[in-house]
């Protein structure tokens, strides 16, 4: 899997966008980007993932640099319920559920 | 669609004792990973495995082992505990060879192990 770096943690307030930047810089053109996030003491929620574009769903939107080396996952409004460990993840093609979680953020959203 | 499930939620042994955790796949799946957490930490790749046979695995040791059965659900056997072993076991089952060719994983809410 491509190393990747997140922040070890950062606050955020209630209904204000939060954005959580990762580095992928060893990152092949084949690797996707899948961020995934565990609530305390629940398993890890997938998020969203992508490649090369941008990406948004219901539950976030992704913005991938040109150069794929780094990105940005971007919860528009966040919610208490949003408090969690946010992982970026980059797993090599032939690593199919074999995740490498990292320490992931540590997000705090305070009213 | 039903999630991924596991048993028990949590449990307490003795070192030296053995213990069978279990996992039920979500409907349509056919590949369980497992993984360790301790605490304060990201979850850790155990192993997986694909048409009840393993397919590749962390490194854990021998006294970890698996089975997947036909109905995709799975067990994580784990022999002659330790007390480094009390963690939170989690269960992922995915989707190998969709057609999204996407390697997203639903995960349990996992089995938390005390050894004592």
């Amino acid at each position: 899997d491509a190393k990747t770096t997140q922040p070890p943690s950062m606050d955020c307030a209630e209904g204000r966008a939060a954005n959580l930047p990762c580095n992928h810089s060893t990152i092949s053109g084949n690797e996707y980007v899948y961020w995934y996030r565990q609530i305390h003491s629940q398993g890890p929620q997938y998020i969203i993932h992508g490649l090369k574009n941008n990406e948004t769903n219901e539950m976030a939107s992704l913005i991938i640099t040109e150069d794929r080396k780094s990105s940005t996952l971007i919860l528009p409004h966040a919610t208490l319920r949003d408090t969690a460990v946010y992982y970026c993840i980059a797993p090599t093609t032939d690593s199919w559920g074999k995740l490498q979680f990292g320490a992931g953020t540590q997000v705090v959203v305070t009213p | 669609e039903t999630g991924v499930t596991q048993s028990p939620t949590h449990l307490i042994k003795t070192r030296g004792q053995q213990v069978t955790l279990r996992c039920s796949s979500q409907s349509g799946h056919n590949t369980v990973s497992w993984y360790q957490q301790a605490l304060g930490q990201g979850p850790q790749f155990i192993f997986q495995y694909y048409r009840e046979e393993e397919n590749g695995r962390g490194n854990f040791p021998p006294r970890f082992s698996g089975l997947q059965f036909p109905n995709y659900s799975s067990e994580l056997n784990v022999n002659a505990l330790e007390l480094d072993d009390s963690a939170l076991y989690l269960c992922a089952s995915s989707l190998l060879g969709a057609s999204s060719g996407a390697n997203v994983l639903t995960f349990g809410a996992g089995s938390r192990l005390t050894v004592l």
